[in-house]
């Protein structure tokens, strides 16, 4: 079955320090794989995405991910966090048997504390 | 990418109403789609919602409790009926854009008493 994993509920970082939000999937064919972003009463604002080329993507706010796909994951990552990064975190992979569907992670809400 | 815009942003409804929420695109787009987000938990699609066609409902939602409109490429409607306090959500459109990548309006924070 396909499947989104993201096994932290919650992430708590000291300001300034390397961020990992963790996502595992599994998915028949080559994923489809997507980063989104939720702050506090927002909507979901898309960070970043791998479809095919370089296993390290780049997205907005200094936000990258890296594919692997011998450990199935795609990781978002962050050199340095902001205070302002604090928000709810959701990994997402397109339902290979679908031409739009996306299958969703639980989320991870990501904590920086200054 | 575009803009999309929803009304209301939040709202408070009595049991057994119905509250219509309106998504509104900046360009045409052909997939739109409706989203809930209950408290505390991830997305899950109610249907997709293409111009000219019947919605497309998933497993669990009907369109008797979810009936969507679509009446042109930049405008959605998704009302729901015969509220109870279950229904208190978040509630999303979103659009498919290009690279497979799907953009989200700002949501609207229902809540029924």
């Amino acid at each position: 079955a396909q499947s989104v994993a993201q096994p932290e509920d919650q992430v708590n970082v000291a300001e300034g320090n390397p961020l990992t939000v963790k996502c595992t999937y599994s998915v028949s064919g080559n994923p489809y794989l997507f980063w989104y972003v939720q702050y506090p009463n927002r909507g979901l604002q898309f960070l970043l995405k791998y479809i095919t080329g370089d296993n390290l993507v780049k997205g907005s706010y200094g936000f990258e991910a890296e594919f692997n796909k011998s450990q199935t994951s795609f990781h978002l990552k962050k050199p340095s966090a902001l205070v302002s990064d604090s928000a709810l975190y959701f990994c997402a992979v397109r339902d290979a048997d679908s031409n739009y569907q996306l299958i969703w992670g639980a989320g991870t809400k990501l904590i920086i504390k200054p | 990418s575009a803009v999309i815009s929803q009304k209301p942003s939040r709202d408070i409804c009595q049991r057994g109403t119905s509250l219509t929420i309106q998504c509104q695109v900046d360009s045409q787009v052909t997939m739109m789609f409706w989203y809930r987000q209950q408290p505390g938990q991830s997305l899950t699609l109610i249907a997709t919602a293409n111009q000219g066609s019947e919605a497309t409902y998933e497993s669990g939602f009907v369109i008797d409790k979810f009936p969507i409109s679509r009446p042109n490429l930049t405008f959605s409607t998704l009302t729901v009926s015969n509220m109870s306090p279950e229904d208190s959500s978040i509630y999303l459109c979103s659009l498919k854009g290009g690279g497979e990548t799907q953009y989200f309006g700002p949501g609207t924070r229902l809540l029924v008493l």
